[in-house]
């Protein structure tokens, strides 16, 4: 079973708020990843990171941001959540680029 | 521009029955390829990982195969039960690129009746 875990698992917030979703993996993994995926279609890339201090915008157009202070977690935040952002966000990680992808449960986020 | 399809996109059989799932990409050029399930509401959980230089991959009752030159992709999936019923998702990991980000397809959703 992977071990990455993200917090909270659903959250209803209000327009305006600040939120933060975290994102935690125990593997030691250096990739990892935001999509986003709203129902019934694809996930898409909002954001990556390769390491520690690095942080990449992802295909997706994403009004939130991204921290990797340590290796193991990897927040994101919505300074201003609003309506729009309702969505899943799923954070993934991978020991290389190009090895087995792990995902974590998942945060759905409505904002009302 | 890599894109990925999933046919059917959705399936129900009898409980017991054999399946197949089907998965296409476009650009053959890519490192691998995975397979995913997603229950609803809930992440993704990998089940198969096939390099480029590998045909199958087999994990009890699943076996996935990869013709890279084609661009295809099967998820066999034998004696299906109802708990097999769930969203499966195949994604590939292009090379080059910046991120090697995973495309995915839009899933086909599977119900198994009891």
């Amino acid at each position: 079973e992977a071990d990455i875990y993200q917090t909270p698992r659903y959250l209803v917030i209000g327009t305006g708020k600040k939120i933060t979703l975290e994102c935690s993996q125990t593997m030691g993994h250096d990739k990892m990843y935001w999509y986003q995926q709203d129902p019934g279609m694809e996930l898409h890339l909002i954001h990556y990171s390769y390491g520690v201090n690095s942080t990449e915008k992802g295909d997706l157009s994403s009004e939130s941001t991204v921290s990797r202070i340590r290796t193991e977690h990897f927040p994101l935040t919505l300074e201003s959540a609003r309506p729009s952002h309702t969505s899943q966000y799923l954070c993934a990680s991978s020991l290389q680029p190009n090895t087995e992808a792990f995902f974590g449960q998942g945060t759905r986020l409505t904002v009302v | 521009k890599q894109e990925v399809t999933q046919i059917p996109a959705a399936l129900s059989v009898p409980e017991g029955e054999n399946l197949v799932l089907n998965c296409s990409f476009t650009d053959s050029a890519i490192y691998n390829l995975q397979w995913f399930r997603q229950d609803p509401g809930k992440g993704l959980t990998s089940l198969l990982l096939i390099q480029s230089s590998q045909r199958e991959q087999t994990s009890g009752r699943l076996n996935a195969s990869l013709d890279k030159s084609s661009g295809r992709s099967t998820l066999y999936i034998a004696a299906s039960q109802p708990g097999d019923s769930a969203t499966y998702l195949c994604a590939v990991r292009p090379y080059g690129g910046a991120t090697n980000k995973l495309i995915f397809g839009t899933g086909t959703l599977l119900a198994v009746q009891p």
